[in-house]
């Protein structure tokens, strides 16, 4: 089974905090995504990767940035954390060849 | 812009059939996919269409019309557990997934 791990289920962070948000996949899979989730907004994508070192932007990646080091790890980064970016965060992989996404459990992330 | 247009919710009782349409404006287009999310939950994958017609997986369906911009799910024989919000989701010429708003189907005993 594809699994896709995100490294916390809940984060609580402060305005201005700099917060680091990893998920990696076990499956060898080029393709990998950051979603934001909100109500009555669906997912809007934020960044994505298709290979190591390489990335680009989403619908929405004013105050983000990723990291993609690894195959298997994304990271999202938040450089300087405000109230608004208060959300739902996926992450999602999926091989270059298939039209599947697999997402992990997501990180509920609160900025106070 | 781009968006996909999608019920907010549904509901429906246990045994009955189902459909959520989505119609859909993007600026490519490669295929049209579903996906399903229980409460807490992360989204699951249900079904992909990239030509026009109707893909059957068990009590799901779904359809595609490329020329009406339009699609919808088909769930039969409707049981509790399928109480979940559906998304569907566009996939675009870079492989981006451009997701809908969701629609939350209640389903009543």
């Amino acid at each position: 089974d594809v699994k896709v791990t995100q490294s916390s289920r809940y984060l609580v962070k402060r305005t201005g905090e700099k917060v680091f948000l990893e998920c990696v996949q076990d499956m060898d899979h080029e393709n990998m995504f950051w979603y934001r989730q909100d109500p009555g907004l669906g997912l809007r994508l934020i960044y994505f990767s298709y290979d190591v070192k390489m990335k680009e932007k989403g619908d929405i990646p004013e105050g983000y940035s990723v990291s993609r080091e690894k195959k298997e790890r994304f990271s999202l980064i938040l450089e300087s954390a405000s109230t608004n970016q208060t959300s739902m965060y996926l992450c999602a992989s999926s091989p270059v060849t298939d039209n599947e996404q697999f997402f992990g459990p997501g990180t509920r992330l609160t900025v106070l | 812009g781009q968006s996909l247009e999608q019920p907010s919710e549904v509901t429906a009782v246990e045994g009955a059939i189902v459909q959520i349409n989505c119609t859909y404006q993007t600026s490519g287009f490669y295929g049209l996919s579903w996906y399903q999310q229980h409460d807490g939950g992360a989204p699951t994958f249900l079904s992909y269409n990239a030509l026009d017609g109707l893909e059957e997986t068990g009590r799901f369906s779904s359809f595609l019309s490329r020329s009406d911009s339009y699609g919808y799910l088909l769930l039969q024989e409707l049981q509790m557990k399928d109480s979940a919000s559906y998304f569907c989701a566009v996939r675009d010429e870079t492989d981006k997934l451009i997701f809908g708003t969701g629609t939350r189907l209640q389903v009543f005993p």
